[in-house]
């Protein structure tokens, strides 16, 4: 079975430019969740969706980052305009719930922005 | 004061010892607990989930303790294989947000 999906998987791009990050949760899956991970904050939740539906965008660092999911099966990450700081690896997870509660996250491979 | 606090490591420890892990959360509301292993420049996936009763998988052991707010892990026989970042995850009340640890590094050595 095909796990979460995300592209690009590498991307290199110059400040000021806009960054689209997209994510395919696994089929069935009802959350979605944006996550940040760098040497120095470690891994951070930016926002979660359920059934396409933001819940929590507490994590989001600031104006420059939207996050969308038009759909069950796709969601983007937007990044504009994109700063040196923004550079991360970006991770997609998505998870289906259950009757036990917190149900286990399936992470895709993430991306890796390098903003120069 | 960080939410999840993780000794960084690295441990470094031949094939075959046992090592164990801490980890101690502040928040009283957390819920739920979970170890998740994340290998270099990979994805995180879920190790194992910490139950109040303390619960085995194979070789790992995990540990919570409500009262002092702290969760262990305990790898028995370690193996070349198990050289991982070890995550300590807590959820807060019945929200879906998981909040992550810094990660322990495992270094297992011939």
């Amino acid at each position: 079975d095909a796990g979460v999906i995300q592209s690009p998987r590498h991307e290199v791009t110059e400040m000021g430019q806009e960054v689209t990050l997209r994510c395919k949760p696994i089929s069935g899956h009802d959350y979605l969740f944006w996550y940040r991970q760098t040497m120095m904050r470690g891994l951070e939740l930016l926002i979660y969706f359920n059934n396409n539906v933001p819940i929590d965008d507490s994590g989001m660092p600031e104006d420059r980052f939207s996050a969308k999911m038009p759909n069950a099966s796709f969601s983007t990450l937007k990044i504009q305009p994109s700063e040196p700081r923004d550079s991360a690896v970006y991770f997609c997870a998505s998870s289906l719930r259950g009757s036990g509660g917190t149900e286990t996250q399936y992470f895709g491979p993430g991306t890796r922005l390098l903003v120069l | 004061r960080k939410e999840v606090e993780q000794d960084p490591g690295p441990f470094n420890v031949p094939e075959g010892a046992t090592v164990a892990f801490n980890c101690t959360y502040s928040n009283s509301a957390s819920q739920s607990f979970f170890w998740y292993r994340q290998d270099c420049r990979k994805e995180p996936k879920l190790l194992m989930s910490v139950y109040s009763s303390g619960n085995e998988d194979g070789r790992f052991t995990a540990q919570l303790n409500r009262a002092s707010q702290y969760i262990s892990l305990l790898i028995r026989d370690s193996k070349l294989s198990d050289s991982a970042t070890y995550l300590c995850v807590v959820t807060v009340d019945s929200s879906y947000k998981l909040i992550f640890g810094s990660g322990t590094r495992l270094l297992v050595r011939p």
